[in-house]
């Protein structure tokens, strides 16, 4: 069981242009979930989903964001128009029920320069 | 709004002590609570998981405990080890999974040889 696969591991990306992050969950998980971590602070939440649907967003940006989990593949962190407050940690957990143990992955660290 | 707040901060002992990290909520409502490490630019590797009909659990040299009603639990590390160096992170589950994990700021440990 390979755990939760994160890609890239760090993605630098100038202010403007777009920002994709892949998230394979463990085997088995129909549970998603991204976070973001930004310096000096504690995880946010930001969406949960499981295949094909987004259960919450409330944590997620309304704008600029968006994120998909489908039936085949892997989950997708989507940022447009990356600005400079977009630098941060994201990490992507995964589980086999809402309310199971999370397991998370290693992270993708987003600069914007 | 649930809100986890881990103290102290920083903790820096000797190799060999025994030590307790906290960690406080606010609404007592949880359905898990989870202990985390984090080592720098590394995601984070669950410790621990108590469901909230659970007193404490226990893996190796950890153990932890919740009171869900006073919205506390503690993680005791036993005879620490310089391994032990990292950031250890308090998270809770609320509402079936949706709005994801809450998470403290986290204990930054350093053992000292």
């Amino acid at each position: 069981n390979a755990g939760v696969m994160q890609n890239p591991r760090h993605l630098v990306r100038r202010r403007g242009q777009e920002a994709r992050l892949r998230c394979s969950p463990m085997k088995g998980h129909s549970h998603v979930y991204w976070y973001r971590q930004l310096p000096e602070e504690g995880l946010k939440f930001m969406v949960y989903l499981q295949k094909e649907n987004i259960i919450d967003e409330s944590g997620m940006p309304k704008e600029r964001f968006s994120a998909e989990f489908p039936k085949e593949g892997p989950s997708i962190l989507r940022i447009q128009q990356v600005v400079r407050g977009d630098s941060a940690a994201y990490f992507c957990a995964s589980s086999q029920t809402g309310v199971a143990e999370a397991f998370f992955g290693q992270g993708t660290r987003l600069t914007v320069v | 709004k649930q809100e986890v707040t881990q103290i102290p901060a920083a903790l820096s002992v000797p190799e060999g002590e025994n030590l307790v990290l906290n960690c406080s909520f606010t609404d007592s409502a949880i359905y898990n609570l989870q202990w985390f490490r984090q080592d720098p630019g590394k995601g984070l590797t669950s410790l621990l998981l108590i469901q909230s009909s659970q007193r404490e659990q226990t893996s190796g040299r950890l153990n932890a405990s919740l009171d869900k009603s006073s919205g506390r639990s503690t993680l005791y590390i036993a005879a620490s080890q310089p391994g032990d160096s990292a950031t250890y992170l308090c998270a809770v589950g609320i509402n079936t999974g949706a709005d994801g994990l809450t998470f403290g700021k986290g204990t930054h440990l350093i053992i000292q040889p």
